[in-house]
C-alpha cells in the first residue's frame, strides 16, 4: 500500500525557517518524481516544487524560488522541503504528491502538514 | 505567468451530465499540457481522478472522463451522484517543469 506521511509543520514567525518531511512507503521511491503542493486556508491548490527521481532536476514556483529548497534522500525514502524567509502568505497545508510531473499519474497524495506563519 | 481558468461553480442534477472546463491564458490547451483533474471534499486531501488529459486511476469512477474540447481541457461527469459534490481542480504542465493549477470549480449535485 502506497503511503505518504508529511511532518514538520508548525507555527513559525515571519522570516523564520522550517523543514518539512514526507516519508514514503509502498513503492519504489527513487523511480518517481515527487512534488510539494500547498493550500492556503479556504483557498485553492498551488504547486510549489518538484524533483525528479534521481534528484538531478529540480523546479520551483516563482512564489518560492530562492526561499524554498526541495531535496530527497532515496536511501531513506524521504522527501524534504526546506523553507526559509517565511512570509505570512506561506501559511498553508503542504502536501507531498507522488509522480506529479509531465505525464506522470500524480496518483498519491499525503494527508498534509500545516504551516502557520504568524507573529 | 500562465493563468488557468475554471468555472467558479456549477450545479448538476442527480443522474445528470455536466462538463467542467480548464482554459489557459497562454492559448489552447493541448495534449502537451498533460492535464490533471483532482477532486477535493471538505477536510480531505485532493484525490487524482484524471492524468495526462484522459487517463484514469483505478479508483476513478467510470462516470468521469477527461478530454480536450474547443481549446480547453474538459472533465465530463455523466450520471452525477450525490457523492460527486466537491471542489474540482485542473492542473496544466508547462514544458514538464512548471505546473499551474486552476482556481477550482465547486460542483453542487442538486
Amino acid at each position: 500500500e502506497v503511503q505518504l506521511v508529511e511532518s514538520g509543520g508548525d507555527l513559525v514567525q515571519p522570516g523564520g525557517s522550517l523543514r518539512l518531511s514526507c516519508a514514503a512507503s509502498g513503492f519504489s521511491f527513487s523511480t518517481y518524481a515527487m512534488s510539494w503542493v500547498r493550500q492556503a486556508p479556504g483557498k485553492g491548490l498551488e504547486w510549489v516544487s518538484a524533483i525528479t527521481g534521481s534528484g538531478g532536476s529540480i523546479y520551483y514556483a516563482d512564489s518560492v524560488k530562492g526561499r524554498f529548497t526541495i531535496s530527497r534522500d532515496n536511501s531513506k525514502n524521504t522527501l524534504y522541503l526546506e523553507m526559509s524567509s517565511l512570509r505570512v502568505e506561506d501559511t498553508a497545508i503542504y502536501y507531498c504528491v507522488k509522480d506529479l510531473a509531465g505525464a506522470g499519474a500524480g496518483d498519491y497524495w499525503g494527508q498534509g502538514t500545516l504551516v502557520t506563519v504568524s507573529s | 505567468q500562465a493563468v488557468v481558468t475554471q468555472e467558479p461553480s456549477l450545479t448538476v442534477s442527480p443522474g445528470g451530465t455536466v462538463t467542467l472546463t480548464c482554459g489557459a491564458s497562454t492559448g489552447a490547451v493541448t495534449s502537451g499540457h498533460h492535464t490533471y483533474w483532482f477532486q477535493q471534499k471538505p477536510g480531505q486531501a485532493p484525490r487524482t481522478l484524471i492524468y495526462d488529459t484522459s487517463n484514469k486511476n483505478y479508483w476513478t469512477p467510470a462516470r468521469f472522463s477527461g478530454s480536450l474540447l474547443g481549446g480547453k481541457a474538459a472533465l465530463t461527469l455523466s450520471g452525477a451522484q450525490p457523492e460527486d459534490e466537491a471542489e474540482y481542480y485542473c492542473l496544466l504542465s508547462y514544458n514538464g517543469v512548471r505546473l499551474v493549477f486552476g482556481g477550482g470549480t465547486k460542483l453542487t449535485v442538486l
